[in-house]
């Protein structure tokens, strides 16, 4: 079966430095992967996706993520946070399960900024 | 324009009563999700819809659980005789075409729902 782990429930970062939070899966497919974002008292929203091409993807508000094939993983970077960076974020895969794509997500990391 | 919305927003409700959950997807989205999230964890894939009908309802925990798109747009998810085991939040999300893997999902805001 495919899962999703995100190996920190919480990060917590002084502002202006820099994060990662890390993002395994297993599968031995082809897949493609997500990072959504939910802040606080608000629905989950796409951060960034990889679906193929360069590995490295980029979001509009200067967090990245590279695709790792050999080490399965797609860790989400950001080289200085800010206090608006507080959320809950989700890594996500869709596999191709039982004739149909499906999301399968982490269990989420919290991003705690601290002044 | 519109995103996508679900109501109610909270629902209280006693062991072994009927409830349901409404979702108002993106105009013109033809796909149709719904998860459900318990503390602590992400979202646990439920149902997919495809126009009118479910594509994919291998995430149903148990015969309680249907949901329904009749026209392809609005659906409902009834949970039936609610067990305290069913308090979480319901996410509904739709997308373009839920045909290719990589397509983006649109989430609405949730339904909390608590069972006594």
């Amino acid at each position: 079966a495919q899962s999703v782990t995100q190996l920190d429930s919480q990060v917590p970062v002084f502002e202006e430095a820099p994060v990662e939070l890390r993002c395994n899966y297993s599968s031995s497919v082809s897949v493609y992967l997500f990072w959504y974002v939910q802040y606080p008292n608000q629905g989950l929203q796409l951060l960034l996706k990889y679906l193929s091409g360069s590995t490295l993807v980029e979001s509009i508000n200067g967090f990245e993520a590279e695709f790792n094939k050999s080490q399965t993983s797609f860790h989400l970077r950001k080289p200085s946070v800010h206090i608006s960076d507080t959320a809950e974020y989700f890594c996500a895969v869709s596999a191709y399960m039982d004739s149909n794509y499906q999301l399968i997500w982490g269990a989420g990391t919290k991003l705690i900024i601290k002044p | 324009g519109a995103g996508v919305s679900q109501t109610p927003s909270n629902k209280v409700t006693e062991k072994g009563k009927y409830v349901e959950l409404r979702c108002d997807p993106i105009s013109g989205h033809t796909a149709l999700y719904w998860y459900r999230q318990s503390l602590g964890q992400g979202p646990e894939f439920l149902i997919y819809f495809q126009g009118t009908g479910a594509a994919d309802d291998s995430g149903l925990p148990n015969d309680r659980f249907f949901a329904v798109r009749p026209e392809g747009s609005v659906s409902t998810l009834k949970i039936q005789r609610t067990e305290r085991g069913d308090s979480a939040v319901y996410l509904c999300a739709s997308s373009d075409h839920g045909l290719a893997g990589g397509d983006t999902q649109y989430f609405g805001p949730g339904t909390r729902l608590t069972v006594l």
